[in-house]
């Protein structure tokens, strides 16, 4: 069964750093990866889908990577702000159909003024 | 701009009492799902809809019902509601790609369930 861990569960940086957020899976047999930002009280909102053909994908200040053979993705955050203050998760698609995708249990950043 | 809407946000039941949770989207979009969110557990697939007329199990289905009532709408019953339902729901929809995959998942803004 397909598990998706992240660490740390929270990270407090100041304001401007440049940051990681990782993602591990353990079955690498994936068709996708997705990166989601979820603000407390809300839903989930899609920040970037990364195909199992692919190396990364890039959205503003965001750039996300896939390493697919060692079961690893990371989420990098440039010049953060305190706006980008939000639970991430992350979620592997195992595809053939299965309709399902796999979350991990997300990271809590705080970005201090 | 509507996207994925939910109702209730917020509802507190009685244990045995019966309720459902409501779904739709604007998005014209084939597949929708139902997900329950519990702190240190994750978010856990309860049913999905690939297409219209169909519906299957996902990792939680036990205690659950749901119904595809057309293109737009995906409603969760609880028959007779118990404390450890108490958790969060969220809906969620997509027009999965070609080839299996599930594609970008649009989700509403959850509904918060208490069972006492």
């Amino acid at each position: 069964k397909q598990e998706v861990t992240q660490i740390p569960a929270a990270l407090s940086v100041p304001e401007g750093e440049n940051l990681v957020l990782n993602c591990s899976f353990t079955d690498s047999a994936i068709y996708n990866l997705q990166w989601f930002r979820q603000d407390p009280g809300k839903g989930l909102t899609s920040l970037l889908l990364i195909q199992s053909s692919q190396r990364e994908q890039t959205s503003g200040r965001l750039n996300a990577s896939l390493d697919k053979s060692s079961g690893r993705s990371t989420l990098y955050i440039a010049a953060s702000q305190p706006g980008d203050s939000a639970t991430y998760l992350c979620a592997v698609d195992e595809g053939a159909g299965s309709y399902q995708l796999t979350f991990g249990k997300g990271t809590k950043l705080s970005v201090i003024p | 701009n509507a996207g994925v809407t939910q109702t209730p946000k917020f509802q507190v039941l009685k244990t045995g009492q019966s309720m459902t949770l409501q779904c739709a989207q604007d998005m014209n979009h084939n597949s929708m799902y139902w997900y329950r969110q519990d702190p240190g557990m994750g978010l856990r697939l309860i049913y999905y809809s690939a297409s219209e007329g169909t519906t299957d199990k996902g990792e939680v289905p036990n205690g659950y019902n749901v119904s595809r009532l057309n293109k737009r709408e995906f409603s969760l019953r609880l028959e007779s509601a118990a404390p450890s339902q108490t958790s969060v729901y969220f809906c969620a929809s997509t027009t999965p790609p070609r080839g299996g995959s599930t594609g970008e998942l649009f989700f509403g803004e959850g509904s918060r369930l208490t069972v006492l």
